[in-house]
């Protein structure tokens, strides 16, 4: 199994600050890595896809890039609503995995 | 718009299955891939397993196999993930999550989780 490793696990932030979370897979994984955003007690929600397309709807403050084995996600500019936890996800191989999890905490 | 609902929470005593629905509400679940991945009190994110619908090929987490069991039925759009012999560590929030479906060097491969079910609690309890 392809192993996701995401660091920090939590972070501590402000409104308006630029933050970066990395996603380290196990094995090239090409671009096939996906990120999601999830809220306390609800669904998990794309935000970007193959490493760096942004999903529809989604604000143009987050961004992802990389390829092979190390990869971001990239919030520009946080807003109140963006303090909660953020996955990687590989889809190179079955079964798919995800990374541990980001916490973005107000600081 | 379509949507995923789910069916509603469970208690199950140990050794027992649990059969979870998810309905694509307001259309269909199309040539798509269809995964279930479940979250565990306070823990992160786990692939169970999914079906991809284009070529009708269920695939499996090593970890569930002989346990789990993901199937469609189209006349319903409703997606079912049945997981058997439970124990207390099958306590979790279970989620059904339709996805793109990619291919390459001629195969067909799970893509993103672009729409994702309300989710169902799965209590496992004596």
């Amino acid at each position: 199994d392809i192993q996701m490793t995401q660091s920090p696990s939590s972070l501590s932030a402000s409104v308006g600050d630029r933050v970066t979370i990395t996603c380290r897979a196990s094995q090239n994984i090409n671009n096939y890595l996906n990120w999601y955003q999830q809220k306390p007690g609800k669904a998990p929600k794309l935000l970007i896809y193959a490493a760096s397309s942004l999903q529809t709807g989604v604000p143009s403050r987050f961004g992802g890039s990389g390829s092979g084995t190390d990869f971001t996600l990239t919030i520009s500019s946080l807003q109140p609503e963006d303090f909660t936890t953020y996955y990687c996800q590989q889809s190179y191989s079955t079964p798919l995995t995800f990374g541990g999890g980001t916490k973005v905490e107000i600081k | 718009q379509v949507q995923l609902v789910q069916s509603g929470a469970e208690v199950k005593k140990p050794g027992s299955s649990v059969k979870v629905s998810c309905k694509a509400s307001g259309g269909s679940f199309g040539s798509k891939a269809v995964s279930w991945v479940r979250q565990a009190p306070g823990q992160g994110l786990e692939w169970m397993g999914g079906i991809l619908l284009i070529i009708g090929t269920t695939n499996y987490a090593q970890k569930f196999k002989g346990r789990v069991t993901i199937t469609t039925d189209e006349s319903t759009t409703t997606a079912y993930m049945e997981l058997s012999s439970l124990r207390y560590e099958d306590t979790a929030v279970y989620y059904c999550a339709k996805g793109g479906v990619m291919v390459r060097g001629g195969n067909y491969y799970y893509y993103y989780m672009d729409l994702w079910g309300n989710g169902t609690t799965v209590t496992v309890s004596s």
